[in-house]
């Protein structure tokens, strides 16, 4: 079974700072990935960036990068420079090779505050 | 190209009302996919639909039904609605496994009274 655990309910980052969000997974997988969304109060699902378990760099989209350790089996979000519009709700998920990739399994989220 | 669309935004229901949920994608995707979302648990898979005629079951289908009649769209049921049913109910679409993205869209809250 595939597994999904955010630690922290809520995290608070100052405009222009960077922050990170913790991730970590559990799964039998030998092949998987791993996802991040955001979701902001108008409450809309936005994909944001997306890591291979076979990737051998770890994935950036503009301010957002994830830091794949894969023996730690952790997957987090970094962003840098925050701003106020990234206030919402954070998303870690992932699917794997077990499941035919078909099923997104998702952890309980992040809510992060951005403060001027 | 409107994406992901879900009709309703909004319903309230009473106690045993039934209803369904519609879920369209013009995107050609092969898979779609149910969630509900409650506060401090994610999003929990439902239903999902890996080709037009096929349904199965997800991590909390109890309550539900499901039908993929046409490749486009994708229905939920509730039968006989129960206030553990008050969710919001997410529609996803993606094109096929792997390193496909899951298309969300916008979203039903639906009140069970």
């Amino acid at each position: 079974a595939q597994k999904i655990t955010q630690t922290q309910p809520g995290m608070f980052v100052q405009e222009k700072e960077a922050v990170t969000l913790d991730c970590t997974y559990d799964t039998s997988d030998p092949s998987y990935g791993l996802f991040w969304y955001k979701q902001p109060s108008s409450g809309e699902m936005i994909f944001l960036i997306y890591q291979g378990s076979y990737d051998q760099q770890n994935a950036t989209e503009g301010r957002y990068s994830l830091n794949f350790q894969k023996a730690r089996k952790s997957a987090n979000l970094v962003i840098s420079a925050s701003q106020l519009g990234d206030s919402a709700m954070y998303f870690c998920a992932m699917r794997g090779w077990n499941t035919g990739f078909q099923k997104l399994v998702f952890g309980t989220g992040t809510r992060l505050l951005v403060s001027p | 190209n409107a994406g992901v669309t879900q009709t309703p935004k909004f319903r309230v229901l009473k106690t045993g009302q039934s209803m369904t949920l519609l879920c369209a994608q013009d995107m050609n995707h092969e898979y779609m996919y149910w969630y509900r979302q409650d506060p401090g648990m994610g999003l929990r898979l439902i239903h999902y639909s890996v080709g037009e005629g096929t349904t199965a079951k997800g991590e909390v289908p109890d309550g539900y039904n499901v039908s993929r009649l046409k490749k486009q769209n994708f229905l939920l049921g509730l039968e006989s609605a129960a206030p553990s049913q008050t969710s919001v109910y997410f529609c996803a679409s993606q094109t096929s496994g792997g390193t496909d993205t899951q298309y969300f869209g916008p979203g039903t809250r639906l009140t069970v009274l």
